[in-house]
């Protein structure tokens, strides 16, 4: 069965440096996300991305995010200069179609732990 | 075993019995709903959907009942196995968009 694969398992970097989190979502899918999840605390949904732009943010997805499909296969989500309240697992997701009220599909995720 | 809402994320049942988990949505504009089953280190698992003009849907061991009236979602295991324990999250989506909004989860643990 297609999975969403996530790279690396696990990713720890000092404060205050970039890091940058990979995804390769279910081929044929054309919507992307990604959520992340403090420990203990809900999933929460970050940023989805569309025809090679974002359709929705959220809150949390401030000017030092940024997401990037640099080439067909992979979908990117940088941290720019990372804070210790970025530690968490960040998830990837993929659906099929365009459109509301469609299954998202998610990755087994990248813990990062910031020092 | 049952659990009420978000407020006991626990739950133990008995391997073979019926499991039923609880979810007190927020938004009454919610019109999709999905299941979602996570194991230690894993992502979420998709495990069944439903949409807000069904009230029930049944998928293999598992049934999804919807109470839009009350805002309310339950997710029953048939025969629970050990293979089941997990924590289990109802994820909403909003008029507003297409991102989930996911509940606090519910962990499961079926004892042998």
């Amino acid at each position: 069965e297609p999975e969403v694969t996530q790279t690396p398992s696990h990713q720890v970097t000092q404060m205050g440096q970039e890091v940058i989190l990979r995804c390769v979502p279910i081929s044929n899918h054309l919507y992307f996300y990604w959520y992340r999840q403090i420990l203990g605390q809900k999933v929460e949904f970050l940023v989805s991305f569309y025809n090679n732009e974002i359709s929705e943010k959220s809150e949390i997805f401030d000017d030092q995010f940024s997401v990037e499909r640099p080439d067909g296969s992979n979908f990117t989500l940088k941290i720019r200069s990372t804070k210790l309240e970025d530690s968490a697992m960040y998830f990837c997701a993929s659906s099929e179609e365009v459109g509301r009220n469609q299954p998202q599909h998610f990755g087994d995720g990248t813990r990062l732990s910031i020092l | 075993g049952e659990s009420v809402g978000l407020h006991l994320p626990t739950l133990s049942v008995q391997e073979g019995d019926n499991s039923i988990i609880n979810c007190a949505y927020s938004n009454s504009a919610s019109d999709y709903f999905i299941w979602y089953k996570q194991e230690s280190g894993k992502g979420p698992q998709f495990i069944i959907d439903i949409r807000s003009n069904m009230d029930k849907r049944q998928g293999q061991r598992v049934t999804v009942l919807l109470n839009k009236t009350v805002k309310h979602l339950s997710l029953q295991i048939a025969a629970t196995q050990p293979g089941d324990s997990a924590v289990y999250f109802c994820a909403e989506n909003r008029l507003t968009g297409n991102q989930f909004y996911f509940g606090t989860g519910t962990s499961l643990t079926v004892i042998p």
